[in-house]
């Protein structure tokens, strides 16, 4: 079970998308319709922000958009605010009651 | 709105066992519909899943890490525990628990996380 591939980071100015994303296998990502997406601002514990590849918890902006297609899956932030500005997590399910997390991306607002 | 806090020592001597509880309050551990998980961010690094449990004492561990952990559950205390052996400096990272939701697929609340170091 290998940690999923995320670019160490991304950035963009207030307004604009960034999308980052989140590469598996045909074992996890490839596999599942299960990727989740968590934002953790320093020091503080991370946000659940997406879940089940699109789905938005309550409370989550609709800036926040998931997808995926074959083993890659990816999170889109429109509209950057400056309070985007954290680290993001991919995660998915791996089969056999196992979870296998990102190795994280930096998004940084300019 | 459903709370989850980790306590344990943040000092632990190499060769050792590393033992955390987390307290779950404002909800009950005994939902048929939630497991509960423990994952760790070393340093500077990013998040790892060591493993989960369910109301009924159903296990589940990251391979990588089985051999080393236990998790178990007492549903008369709404708490649940980790126990990792014969820990190294690699082990030193922020421990959190946290409640995982939609049939074992995500991690929907989670706990603030305590630093946990190894070290003599």
């Amino acid at each position: 079970q290998s940690a999923l591939t995320q670019p160490r980071s991304v950035s963009g100015s207030p307004g604009q998308s960034v999308t980052i994303s989140c590469t598996g296998t045909s074992s996890d990502v490839g596999d599942y319709n299960y990727v989740s997406w968590y934002q953790q601002h320093p020091g503080k514990a991370p946000k659940l922000m997406i879940y089940d590849v699109t789905k938005r918890p309550s409370g989550v902006p609709d800036r926040f958009s998931g997808s995926k297609s074959g083993n890659t899956a990816s999170l889109t932030i429109s509209g950057l605010q400056a309070e985007d500005d954290a680290d993001y997590y991919c995660c998915s399910y791996a089969g056999r009651y196992t979870l296998v997390f990102g190795g994280g991306t930096k998004v940084t607002v300019l | 709105q459903l709370q989850l806090q980790e306590s344990g020592p943040g000092l632990v001597k190499p060769s050792e066992t590393l033992s955390l509880t987390c307290t779950v309050s404002s909800g009950s551990i005994r939902s048929a519909n939630f497991y509960w998980g423990w994952i760790r961010q070393p340093p500077g690094k990013g998040l790892e899943w060591i493993g989960a449990i369910y109301y009924n004492g159903n296990t589940y561990y990251n391979p990588s890490l089985k051999s080393r952990v236990t998790i178990t559950i007492d549903t008369s205390k709404n708490q649940f525990s980790l126990k990792l052996n014969s820990v190294t400096a690699a082990d030193t990272a922020v421990y959190s628990c946290a409640r995982v939701g939609g049939d074992f697929t995500y991690f929907d609340s989670w706990g603030q996380g305590t630093l946990v170091s190894v070290s003599s």
